[in-house]
């Protein structure tokens, strides 16, 4: 059973950047059927994908949030990250990572998310 | 970009009723690119419906998709307690998009 776990600083402060990484265990992230993304969810907000990665590490973002974002891929650790750079309180969410199926097209395994936190 | 639009935000309802939540997309998408997410307090989103109309693994059948072009629609044939929760519709285009959400809420 495929699992997805997002780890990294709880609080961040504004101007600084936002780092998280996610590990995925019970299955390798080289899969040639998957992407695997970032989505964010303000308080009490809905969903927005910020950003996703092919494990070869072509990578394609969120135009509103393109020139923030940078994901990365490890295959050795089978682990993916986001940094997000000069972030403001309206960055405070909860940050999921998920497989982006390209089979079905669908975000079809999430992590249980993380809440990040945007004060000084 | 394409805006998708849950209207209404909430809807109340008791269990054992239908339910059925629209999503409407700014421009017309393939219905392969159209999928449904459930998410419960504190929890991470599930994925319900895919490709407009197919159900997700050990999703129970009462649980619906359908639509093409712009309007598509979640029906929940019989509301269980378990449920009442947020219905997300998405769409897989070049820049994935989420609609705002409808809440399910218990009469």
């Amino acid at each position: 059973q495929l699992h997805l776990q997002e780890s990294g600083p709880g609080l961040v402060k504004p101007s600084e950047t936002l780092s998280l990484t996610c590990t995925v265990s019970g299955g390798s992230i080289t899969g040639t059927s998957y992407y695997w993304g970032w989505i964010r969810q303000p308080p009490g907000k809905g969903l927005e994908w910020i950003g996703s990665i092919f494990y070869s590490g072509s990578t394609y973002y969120n135009p509103s949030l393109k020139s923030r974002v940078t994901i990365s891929v490890d295959t050795s650790k089978n682990q993916f990250s986001l940094k997000l750079s000069s972030v403001t309180a309206a960055d405070t969410a909860v940050y999921y990572c998920a497989r982006q199926n390209l089979v079905i097209v669908a975000f079809d395994l999430w992590g249980r998310g993380t809440l990040v936190t945007v004060s000084s | 970009e394409i805006v998708l639009t849950q209207s209404p935000g909430t809807v109340s309802l008791s269990p054992g009723e239908g339910a059925t939540l629209p999503c409407r997309a700014s421009q017309s998408i393939s219905s392969s690119y159209l999928a449904w997410y459930q998410q419960k307090p504190g929890q991470a989103p599930r994925i319900l419906i895919y490709g407009a109309s197919s159900r997700a693994t050990g999703i129970p059948d009462r649980f619906s998709g359908s639509g093409s072009g712009t309007d598509f629609t979640l029906t929940i044939s019989r509301l269980e307690p378990e449920d009442f929760a947020v219905y997300y519709c998405q769409q897989y285009g070049s820049s994935p998009t989420f609609g705002g959400g409808t809440k399910v809420e218990i009469k």
